[in-house]
């Protein structure tokens, strides 16, 4: 099984420049959503999903875009990249959060993006 | 807004001893979660807790819940070294409808040495 692909696995932009990180999952999964890991700080919500055509913002939102056409991508767009931006990116995805599911979420291998 | 504070952030610890990495949270929440990452590597899942009194046990961890004191333990016995990794517990917050939003905590980086 595939689970959840994350592309590209490194990547180096320039200040400015924007990109899209893609995410896809083979799961049949409603939620998705993307992470940003810094040291020492965690895993932090950037944008989440729990369904196509509906996403919503997570805690750490500015600077990153989000759309769902479909159950099985996720994109991430970087409009303007910024060196605040260099991170590690997570995708993940799990069934529905509602009633008493507790399924965990599944995470891709990440992205390690760098702006110079 | 939630937070999730785990304690100790770093932990050195010796082949054979046992520990326990706490994990507090802000809100009120029946579902947390417990992670692990290895360096450079994505996150595993180790443990679902879904109700108060929840315990879990795989191996040599094992994973409490108590709601009431919003706080989670993860306890390890006998340690050793292939248990060296950073260890997250993760907090599920209800904004609202379908919209479930997951808070980590800052992770315990864990060695185990011989």
């Amino acid at each position: 099984n595939a689970g959840v692909t994350q592309t590209p696995k490194f990547q180096v932009l320039k200040t400015g420049q924007s990109m899209t990180l893609q995410c896809a999952q083979d799961m049949n999964h409603e939620y998705m959503s993307w992470y940003r890991q810094d040291p020492g700080m965690g895993l932090r919500l950037i944008h989440y999903s729990v369904g196509a055509g509906i996403t919503d913002q997570g805690e750490v939102p500015n600077g990153y875009n989000v759309s769902r056409s479909t159950t099985e991508d996720f994109p991430l767009r970087l409009l303007s990249a910024a060196p605040s931006q260099t991170s590690v990116y997570f995708c993940a995805s799990s069934y529905s959060w509602t009633g008493t599911k507790g399924q965990p979420q599944h995470f891709g291998d990440g992205t390690r993006l760098s702006i110079l | 807004e939630l937070k999730v504070e785990q304690n100790p952030l770093f932990l050195s610890m010796q082949e054979g001893k046992n520990y326990t990495i706490y994990c507090n949270y802000s809100t009120t929440s029946d579902r947390l979660y417990w992670y692990r990452q290895d360096p450079g590597k994505s996150l595993e899942s180790l443990f679902v807790l879904l109700s108060n009194g929840a315990v879990k046990q795989e191996g040599r961890l094992m994973a409490s819940l108590d709601t009431k004191a919003r706080l989670s333990t993860l306890h390890i016995t006998a340690a050793v070294h292939d248990l060296s990794a950073t260890y997250f517990c993760a907090v599920v917050l209800n904004s609202g409808g379908s919209n479930y939003k997951l808070t980590f905590g800052k992770g315990t980086l864990l060695t185990v040495n011989p």
